[in-house]
């Protein structure tokens, strides 16, 4: 089974300041890894994937098999990037389509 | 704009009762899957359907059961409310296969009292 941890619900930074959520995951496969964004009264989105290895609104992650982690950075902070943010396992593999979320954690960005 | 659509946004059930969610999935998305939000917690996955049919399932009990329509759009029904029930539900749509995004839609606020 796999599990994705969040180990901050909430994250306070200052803009301008730099910005690391926290993902670690548990799975005996090869994944694929999600950022999904929620800004406040819209849809879940995603954000990022690891497979693409973009950036997205200034935001990148690098998949750590060997600490099995996919920290999410941005290295300048905006008040627009308030939002709770959830990391998300796929295993790879016929028929394993489904998304396997972390509790989240709430960013809020400190004018 | 991804496209999916879910009604109802918000509706209130007695717990005993029966629920049907509906969801039009993006236009060209052959595989709908549901999720369940609670409160301060991140989606889980209830299941999944493929050409009419479930492919993948969470860890859900058999009250909760879905169709999928031939021009994809879905339901998901729940029997005998529970309070612990009450949650968004999220509807999700892709094409078949790893490497696609899911596109979520905005959710249905259950609550049950």
């Amino acid at each position: 089974a796999q599990r994705v941890t969040q180990p901050e619900k909430l994250l306070s930074v200052f803009k301008g300041a730099p910005v690391e959520l926290k993902c670690n995951y548990s799975y005996s496969g090869s994944p694929e890894l999600f950022w999904y964004v929620q800004y406040s009264r819209q849809r879940l989105q995603l954000l990022l994937r690891h497979i693409s290895r973009e950036s997205i609104k200034g935001f990148t992650a690098d998949l750590n098999k060997g600490e099995t982690s996919f920290h999410l950075k941005k290295p300048f902070a905006q008040e627009e990037d308030s939002a709770m943010y959830y990391c998300a396992l796929r295993p790879t593999g016929a028929g394993s389509y489904q998304l396997t979320f972390g509790k989240g954690t709430k960013l809020s960005v400190i004018p | 704009e991804t496209g999916v659509t879910q009604s109802p946004t918000h509706l209130i059930k007695t717990r005993g009762q029966q629920v049907t969610l509906r969801c039009s999935s993006q236009s060209g998305h052959n595989t709908v899957s549901w999720y369940q939000q609670a409160l301060g917690q991140g989606p889980q996955f209830i299941f999944q359907y493929y050409r009419e049919e479930e492919n993948g399932r969470g860890n859900f009990p058999p009250r909760f059961s879905g169709l999928q329509f031939p021009n994809y759009s879905s339901e998901l029904n729940v029997n005998a409310l529970e309070l612990d029930d009450s949650a968004l539900y999220l509807c999700a749509s892709s094409l078949q296969g790893t490497g696609n995004t899911i596109y979520f839609g905005e959710g249905s606020w259950l609550t049950v009292v």
